[in-house]
C-alpha cells in the first residue's frame, strides 16, 4: 500500500525557514496537501494541491512537489507555528486517503 | 461559515457498534463535495476512516473497511459513522470534515487529489467494557 513519510521532529528559530519534507514513491505524480494541527486543536489545512494556500493561510507558509519529495516551507517561522503538520496525498490505485505520520515543528 | 459537529456517545463497550453523527450547517450537503471520518489515537497520528459524496458513493480505509458504514442523510444535512466490533484499539478523537477530490489532466493523464478544507472540533471516543 501506498505511504507517506515524514521526519518525527523538525526544529527551527524564530525568523528562519523551516522545511518539513514528505516521501513517497512517484509523489510528483501526485497532489499533496498539508495540515497543521496545534495540540487540542482539530487540524487547519494550510496547502492544497502541492502549492496552494487556503483562504486565511498567511504568505509564509509554501508548498512544492516534485520527484519523490513533497515540501512544506515556512519562512518567517514565528512562536505560533509551532505545532504537529500531517502531509495527505490520495492514493487512486486503491481509492484512499493516506496522511504522512506527521512531523513535530519546535520553535526554539 | 461552514461548521461541521460532531456528536455521539463517548463511551462504547468492546464487540458493540460505535456510531457518532456530524451534523453540518452553513453549507447544504446536497451542493456536492465530499463527506469524511478521521480518526486520531492519543499520541498517535491521522486515520483515515472513509468518506462519501452526497449521491452515496463510498471510500473507505481498507483496513476499516470490513467494519465500516458511513451513510448521508440529506433531509438532516448530516452524515454518520458506523464501525462495528469495536476493541481498544478503536478508541481514539475522531473527525468529521468536508472533503474535495477532482483531477487535473496532465499531458493526457488524469491526477486525481482529495483535500479536506474543514473539519469538526472532533469528539473522543473510549472503547471500555
Amino acid at each position: 500500500s501506498y505511504e507517506l513519510t515524514q521526519p518525527p521532529s523538525v526544529s527551527v528559530s524564530p525568523g528562519q525557514t523551516a522545511s518539513i519534507t514528505c516521501s513517497g514513491d512517484k509523489l510528483g505524480d501526485r497532489y499533496v496537501c498539508w495540515y497543521q494541527q496545534k495540540p487540542g486543536q482539530s487540524p487547519v489545512l494550510v496547502i492544497y494541491q502541492d502549492t496552494k494556500r487556503p483562504s486565511g493561510i498567511p504568505e509564509r507558509f509554501s508548498g512544492s512537489n516534485s520527484g519523490n519529495t513533497g515540501t512544506l516551507t515556512i519562512s518567517g517561522t514565528q512562536a505560533t507555528d509551532e505545532a504537529d503538520y500531517y502531509c495527505q496525498a490520495w492514493d487512486s490505485s486503491t481509492a484512499r486517503v493516506v496522511f504522512g505520520g506527521g512531523t513535530k515543528l519546535t520553535v526554539l | 461559515q461552514v461548521q461541521l459537529q460532531e456528536s455521539g456517545p463517548g463511551l462504547v463497550k468492546p464487540s458493540e457498534t460505535l456510531s457518532l453523527t456530524c451534523a453540518v450547517s452553513g453549507y447544504s450537503i446536497s451542493s456536492g463535495y465530499y463527506w469524511g471520518w478521521i480518526r486520531q489515537s492519543p499520541e498517535k497520528g491521522l486515520e483515515w476512516i472513509g468518506t462519501i459524496y452526497h449521491s452515496g458513493i463510498t471510500f473507505y480505509n481498507p483496513s476499516l473497511k470490513s467494519r465500516v458504514t458511513i451513510s448521508v442523510d440529506t433531509s438532516k444535512n448530516q452524515f454518520s459513522l458506523n464501525l462495528s466490533s469495536v476493541t481498544a484499539a478503536d478508541t481514539a478523537a475522531y473527525y468529521c470534515s468536508r472533503g474535495l477530490r477532482s483531477s487535473i489532466s496532465r499531458e493526457g493523464t488524469y491526477y486525481y487529489y482529495y483535500y479536506m478544507d474543514v473539519w469538526g472540533k472532533g469528539t473522543t471516543v473510549t472503547v471500555s467494557s
